[in-house]
């Protein structure tokens, strides 16, 4: 079993939709949780971190559930250039260094 | 301003060679890492140097051998290079090792594509 597990999609979508991306991780041990977006043959960036309350930057609302080792990612209003790659990373302290875990990623295609 | 940068962008060379890839990062960071990223797309963490010292090692062939002649540099060398190398690589650097600050980010360069022929 991966340790991030995430649908590659992809995910095509009308701009002006709502989409939304899930992911699953099997080390309770996690502590914190973050989405990266990556542009095709670019670096990945950090889109937003992942709180337990759940938490929004503009169109994007992310939510965790440590119960359920599950994490989420909302996109309202899509745009032509939200079309990327989107990462789930967990990070955890193991061997006393800080160790990022990426999911496969979720492509999202938005067409006008 | 570059913050983590990268050379060469693109590497491609014959099976056997040894090859190396520069990474250097201006922003002050502690902490840098290489990642492999397949041709699945999956990103995977190789190697973390915390202030010049290897701090993690994945499970990923000796031929694969990190220098850090500073904090600000992290180089990689492979020796024997194999079809299997093929992959981008790509260096990353954070403010601190020991931190699981959700502000705590990691800053990545752009990405070497290595070809094996």
């Amino acid at each position: 079993r991966k340790e991030v597990e995430q649908d590659p999609g992809p995910f095509n979508v009308p701009e002006g939709a709502t989409v939304a991306f899930n992911c699953t991780y099997s080390n309770s041990a996690s502590q914190s949780f973050f989405w990266y977006r990556q542009d095709c043959r670019k670096e990945p960036k950090l889109l937003m971190s992942v709180y337990s309350s759940g938490n929004e930057d503009g169109r994007f609302t992310a939510q965790l559930n440590r119960a359920s080792q599950y994490i989420s990612l909302l996109i309202r209003d899509s745009k032509l250039s939200d079309s990327a790659t989107y990462l789930c990373v967990v990070n955890m302290i193991e061997n006393a260094g800080n160790m990022l875990t990426f999911g496969g990623g979720t492509r999202l295609m938005v067409k006008p | 301003d570059t913050a983590v940068s990268q050379t060469p962008k693109y590497l491609v060379t014959q099976m056997g060679n040894d090859k190396s890839i520069k990474c250097e990062q201006n922003l002050g960071h502690d902490t840098m890492y290489w990642y492999k990223q397949d041709s699945k797309k999956f990103l995977k963490i190789m190697f973390s140097y915390n202030n010049k010292e290897l701090i993690i090692n994945e499970t990923v062939p000796n031929r694969f051998s990190p220098k850090s002649p500073d904090k600000a540099h992290l180089n990689l060398h492979i020796n024997s290079l194999e079809l299997g190398d093929s992959a981008v690589y790509f260096c990353a650097s954070s403010q601190r090792s020991f931190s699981l600050s959700d502000t705590d980010t990691q800053y990545f360069g752009p990405g070497t594509r290595l070809t094996v022929l």
